[in-house]
C-alpha cells in the first residue's frame, strides 16, 4: 500500500495562476483533509470531507475549493493564487466513521511545497 | 477556545529523556494523539491513548494523561539523535462544523537532540 499520494511535491506559481493539488488515498478511508503548515501557525484546516460526496469548510477556507472525486481522491484548488497562500500543504486522510465506530486517527501523505510570487 | 498548546522547543542531550508536554481544551475528547514530523517530511503517527486511560507505554516511549488538568505529556527515553523532528499533540473533535472525527493540533514542539 501507497498510503496517502500527493502531486506535484514542489510548485511555483505567479500570482493570479491557479492550480490543483491532488490526493489520494489507498486504504478505503471515508474521511479526507487538506492543510496547510506555515512556520509557528502549526496545522490549519482548510476543508474536509467525511464521506464521499460531502466536503466541508475548515478554518482557513477562503481562496480554495475542494472536489472529494471518487473515495480515494481528495483534490484542492487554488483559483487564483496569492502570495499568502505560500505554504505547504497536507493531505490527510481516516477511516471516520464506520457504523457505531469512529476511528480519528489521521494518516498523512508527504505534502506539497508551494511557492506563490 | 479551541487551542491546544504546547512549548515551542526542547533542547536535551544524547541519552537523556525528553518530555515534551501539552494541553488540550475539550474534555469530552475520545482519543489524544502524537504525531512526529520529520525535516522535509509529513506527520507520522506515533502513538495515541484513549481518554479513559491515565497511561500508555510503547517501548522507549510513555504517554501521560492527566484528564483533570487536561494535561497529556510524551517521554521519550534515551533520546537519540534520530529523535530529532517536531511533535504534535492532538485531540480528537467530536463535532467539528457538525461532522465526526477531526482533529485539533498544537502547534509542534521542536525537538533537538545535542550528541
Amino acid at each position: 500500500n501507497a498510503g496517502v499520494t500527493q502531486t506535484p511535491k514542489f510548485q511555483v506559481l505567479k500570482t493570479g495562476q491557479s492550480m490543483t493539488l491532488q490526493c489520494a488515498q489507498d486504504m478505503n478511508h471515508n474521511s479526507m483533509y487538506w492543510y496547510r503548515q506555515d512556520p509557528g501557525m502549526g496545522l490549519r484546516l482548510i476543508y474536509y470531507s467525511a464521506s464521499e460526496g460531502t466536503t466541508d469548510k475548515g478554518e482557513v477556507p477562503n481562496g480554495y475549493n475542494v472536489s472529494r472525486l471518487n473515495k480515494r481522491e481528495f483534490s484542492l484548488r487554488l483559483e487564483s493564487a496569492a502570495p499568502s497562500q505560500t505554504s505547504v500543504y497536507f493531505c490527510a486522510s481516516s477511516e471516520g466513521a464506520r457504523g457505531l465506530r469512529i476511528s480519528y486517527e489521521q494518516y498523512f501523505g508527504p505534502g506539497t511545497r508551494l511557492t506563490v510570487t | 477556545g479551541e487551542d491546544v498548546e504546547q512549548s515551542l522547543f526542547l533542547s536535551v542531550r544524547e541519552g537523556d529523556s525528553s518530555v515534551i508536554n501539552c494541553t488540550y481544551t475539550d474534555s469530552s475528547s475520545t482519543y489524544l494523539y502524537w504525531y512526529k514530523q520529520e525535516p522535509g517530511a509529513g506527520l507520522q503517527l506515533l502513538t495515541y491513548i484513549f481518554s479513559n486511560m491515565d497511561m500508555k507505554q510503547d517501548q522507549r516511549l510513555t504517554v501521560l494523561l492527566n484528564k483533570k488538568d487536561k494535561h497529556l505529556s510524551l517521554r521519550i527515553a534515551d533520546t537519540q539523535t534520530g529523535d530529532s523532528a517536531i511533535y504534535f499533540c492532538a485531540e480528537s473533535k467530536g463535532n467539528y462544523g457538525g461532522s465526526q472525527g477531526n482533529l485539533i493540533f498544537g502547534k509542534g514542539t521542536k525537538l533537538s537532540v545535542k550528541p
